[in-house]
């Protein structure tokens, strides 16, 4: 079946440090990636986006890199705060099946002071 | 605008019980979905509405039913509550069916099934 996993479940870093968590997917009429961030007790919080037709999308401190070869996926946090300590989500979609997302296993990411 | 809201936040059942977890969302979103989430686990989807007046299943669709009121309620039921069905449950909304996928989620209702 398709899948979407993460490689590692825990990811500590120091404050101040860059954060990289990534992402593999197999389903290859995904064309649609999403990354989302899950605080203890909360629903899933919209991070950032990247359509398949891109390599690359930036945000406020976050960047996306996608590699369409590896079906691969990769979160960049920069300067990474501890607000930034929580469950990391990426979820695939095909954007002619309903809208309909796919989500990995989730990272945890530690930020430790 | 409050988003997505969903009650309870918490419920406890016994095997066999019946019990109807809402949701509602205020954005005038088309699309709304129920997820499940267990410990250590992703997200998974047990149905989803893309438009007013329509359901589908998703992923995990058995021991659960819908129903999509009108367009800012969409409602999950448990017939016959099971303790595999012990997780937290998670609806979300979308504006669009078929476009962007950003889904907007609410605060989750925690259910324990004894």
């Amino acid at each position: 079946g398709e899948s979407v996993g993460l490689h590692l479940p825990t990811l500590s870093v120091q404050e101040g440090d860059n954060s990289i968590i990534n992402c593999a997917y197999s389903n290859s009429a995904s064309d649609y990636f999403i990354w989302y961030k899950q605080e203890s007790g909360k629903g899933p919080q919209f991070i950032i986006d990247i359509r398949s037709n891109m390599d690359k999308r930036q945000g406020q401190r976050v960047t996306v890199l996608l590699n369409k070869t590896v079906k691969h996926l990769s979160l960049q946090i920069a300067a990474t705060q501890p607000g930034d300590s929580a469950v990391y989500f990426c979820a695939e979609g095909d954007t002619g099946g309903g809208n309909k997302l796919t989500f990995g296993t989730g990272t945890q990411l530690k930020v430790e002071l | 605008n409050a988003g997505v809201t969903q009650t309870p936040k918490f419920q406890v059942l016994k095997t066999g019980q019946s019990m109807t977890l809402q949701c509602a969302q205020d954005m005038n979103h088309n699309s709304m979905y129920w997820y499940r989430q267990d410990p250590g686990m992703g997200l998974r989807l047990i149905y989803y509405s893309a438009s007013e007046g329509t359901t589908d299943k998703g992923e995990v669709p058995n021991g659960y039913n819908v129903s999509r009121l009108n367009k800012r309620e969409f409602s999950l039921r448990l017939e016959s509550a099971a303790p595999s069905q012990t997780s937290v449950y998670f609806c979300a909304s979308s504006p669009r069916a078929g476009g962007s996928g950003e889904q907007y989620f609410g605060p989750g209702t925690r259910l324990t099934v004894t």
